[in-house]
């Protein structure tokens, strides 16, 4: 199956800290997603990047598909933005997505 | 009141007991699915559903079993559950059709078998 690599898997960052998250896969995809799971273990969706770029407020995300990464940008870091960071990609058309295993991110004061 | 529900929100059982958790979505979708979250592993997807007569397996069925009630409900049972089966359980709902296939996540079932 596809393999989804992440990385770092560990990163800390002093706020206000900008940040760089990578997502690798391994063949072609037509969805990929990025999700934020906060410490008390909610998922929430990010983004929706099969390919391009996107922002949402201090959040921002690229995807080369051609070249099988993804980033997610993370600037002027909060407290907040704690927690772990997943890329999840779907080869199917049927959303089944499959998910690496994060980027575990602390912000620190 | 959130979206999409779990319950429970946290459970300890014995080895061989059956065990059912119960997922239900106010959100009016068509799919849903049943993922597990093992520590470093990510999330790993056991069963979906894209509606209420069309259930799917994941990655990783074996060991479970589901049954989609309704379009709100979907439930995910072990029949006699192992200690392997021990971590935390997600409920996800999507929508065909959109664009953003975007996938909305319950709060999470800790389940614990000892």
């Amino acid at each position: 199956g596809i393999q989804v690599e992440q990385s770092p898997p560990d990163l800390i960052l002093q706020e206000g800290a900008n940040s760089t998250l990578r997502c690798n896969f391994s063949d072609s995809v037509n969805n990929l997603q990025w999700f934020h799971q906060n410490p008390w273990g909610q998922l929430i969706n990010l983004f929706y990047i099969p390919s391009g770029t996107k922002q949402n407020g201090r959040l921002s995300a690229t995807t080369v598909a051609t070249e099988r990464y993804s980033l997610l940008y993370i600037s002027s870091s909060q407290t907040t933005d704690s927690g772990v960071y997943f890329c999840a990609v779907d080869q199917t058309g049927a959303n089944n997505l499959f998910f690496g295993t994060g980027t575990r991110l602390t912000v620190i004061p | 009141d959130a979206d999409v529900t779990q319950t429970p929100r946290n459970r300890i059982t014995k080895t061989g007991k059956r065990i059912m958790l119960e997922c239900s979505q106010t959100k009016g979708h068509d799919r849903m699915y049943w993922y597990r979250q093992d520590p470093g592993l990510g999330l790993r997807l056991i069963y979906y559903s894209f509606d209420v007569k069309d259930i799917n397996k994941g990655e990783i069925s074996d060991g479970y079993s589901v049954s989609r009630q309704a379009q709100a409900k979907f439930s995910l049972s072990l029949e006699s559950a192992i200690p392997n089966q021990t971590a935390l359980y997600f409920c996800a709902t999507g929508l065909a059709g959109d664009i953003s296939d975007t996938q909305y996540f319950g709060p999470g079932t800790r389940l614990t078998v000892l």
